[in-house]
């Protein structure tokens, strides 16, 4: 079955500062990446996915990530974070022919101003 | 569209009794998941119902279980409760193709004590 890691349990990060969430898969095949975020007190919602071309994908507000696929990783990115981008921030994989996403354990960001 | 909506949002029980949450998904999306957030685990899958049936299963206890309406509406319902099913109950609706993005409800916060 596949799994899905954040390494970064906890960040606290200054406005400004830039971001790097990562996250790592484990599964062979095709797959298809998410990133959600969670704002607190809002639903889960999606920041941006990869389903096939460019592995470089633009989502809303300034985020981005990068699909390796040699290194199974989608890491998440935003040059100059800002106080609005405290929340909890998810991965997520299916694979195969799979709609249904295994997450990863969520990383919470904190942006103090 | 209207998004997904769950009730009730929030629940107190005490261990040993029974609760049922509803969720009703996106008009036109007859796929149904459930998911359990709680701050070790993040998000973890239950199960979820296509066309009233049962098509994924996560690794959960007999206590859980879920059933579909030929509206799509679903419920979950989880018996004798234990201090441990404190969690915020996650619904997500799609259109169940590969790749497809998952909506989230807000989510029912359930309390056992």
């Amino acid at each position: 079955a596949q799994s899905v890691s954040q390494h970064n349990h906890h960040v606290i990060l200054s406005e400004a500062a830039s971001l790097e969430l990562g996250c790592n898969y484990s599964y062979g095949g095709t797959v298809n990446l998410f990133w959600y975020v969670q704002y607190p007190g809002q639903h889960l919602q999606l920041l941006l996915k990869y389903f096939s071309g460019d592995p470089l994908v633009k989502g809303i507000k300034g985020f981005e990530a990068e699909f390796i696929k040699s290194k199974f990783s989608f890491n998440l990115r935003k040059p100059s974070v800002q106080w609005s981008d405290t929340a909890e921030y998810f991965c997520a994989v299916t694979t195969g022919g799979s709609y249904i996403p295994t997450f990863g354990r969520g990383t919470s960001l904190i942006v103090h101003p | 569209k209207a998004g997904v909506t769950q009730t009730p949002r929030y629940l107190i029980k005490t261990r040993g009794q029974q609760v049922t949450l509803s969720c009703s998904p996106i008009s036109g999306h007859r796929s149904v998941s459930w998911y359990q957030q709680t701050p070790g685990q993040g998000l973890q899958f239950l199960f979820e119902y296509f066309s009233e049936t049962q098509r994924n299963k996560g690794n959960f206890p007999g206590r859980f279980s879920g059933r579909q309406f030929s509206n799509s509406r679903s419920e979950m319902n989880v018996s004798t409760l234990e201090l441990g099913d404190s969690a915020l109950y996650l619904c997500a609706s799609s259109n169940a193709q590969a790749g497809e993005t998952q909506y989230f409800g807000p989510g029912t916060r359930l309390l056992v004590l």
